[in-house]
């Protein structure tokens, strides 16, 4: 079945390093991919999402490329800030019905 | 984009007894989902629930432990029956705007079932 494969945590990183997390898929069919964020006492919000292969989504400085060869669809960013810390989940969506698919969270934080 | 209000934030209960979390959308949608997120764990789909008709509830998830109600396209809740420690999570509301657009969470209530 479909499912999210993420990097496990946690991740501690110096403020301005670079931020790689990697996410793999399994799924038939063409899915959605989308990274989602959880701030400290927050609900999960959308971080960015990319919906066919070669697209990238990008926001707040984080980019992720969706890559059907590698079936990857690994996060970055150049230089994180403290206030970048948080849990990262990726997740999955079918094109066909509305099931979501998430990985298991990875917890990063940005030390000063 | 969708604001969601869940309710309670946290409680602690007592194994045996029931909670039921609300969720109100400040917006008309069609489908709502309910997840349960455990210590260290992936989010977990419990159930989908449209208006005007019953729950879909996933594998391992049964209508008599977790019954959802859906009595209008802004509201939804969710009920944690006869309560044990294995309930201790955080469960979260979510609706989505549009076809595989995305995903909108409530800031999730956190159980703990002592």
């Amino acid at each position: 079945g479909d499912s999210v494969t993420q990097m496990e945590g946690p991740v501690t990183l110096s403020e301005e390093a670079f931020l790689t997390i990697n996410c793999t898929y399994t799924a038939t069919g063409y899915p959605s991919l989308f990274w989602y964020v959880q701030y400290p006492g927050e609900g999960l919000q959308l971080l960015l999402k990319a919906t066919k292969a070669d697209d990238k989504g990008s926001n707040k400085g984080f980019e992720a490329t969706y890559r059907k060869e590698t079936t990857s669809f690994h996060l970055e960013k150049g230089s994180v800030q403290v206030s970048d810390s948080a849990v990262y989940f990726c997740a999955l969506s079918r094109t066909t019905g509305n099931q979501f698919y998430f990985g298991t969270g990875t917890s990063l934080t940005v030390i000063p | 984009s969708a604001v969601i209000s869940q309710k309670p934030s946290r409680d602690i209960c007592q194994r045996g007894t029931s909670l039921t979390i609300q969720c109100q959308v400040d917006s008309q949608v069609t489908m709502m989902f309910w997840y349960r997120q455990q210590p260290g764990q992936s989010l977990t789909l419990i159930a989908t629930a449209n208006q005007g008709s019953e729950a879909t509830y996933e594998s391992g998830f049964v209508i008599d432990k977790f019954p959802i109600s859906r009595p209008n396209l802004t509201f939804s809740t969710l009920t944690v029956s006869n309560m044990s420690p294995e309930d201790s999570s955080i469960y979260l509301c979510s609706v989505e705007t549009g076809r595989n657009e995305k995903l909108f969470f409530g800031s999730g209530t956190q159980l703990s079932v002592l």
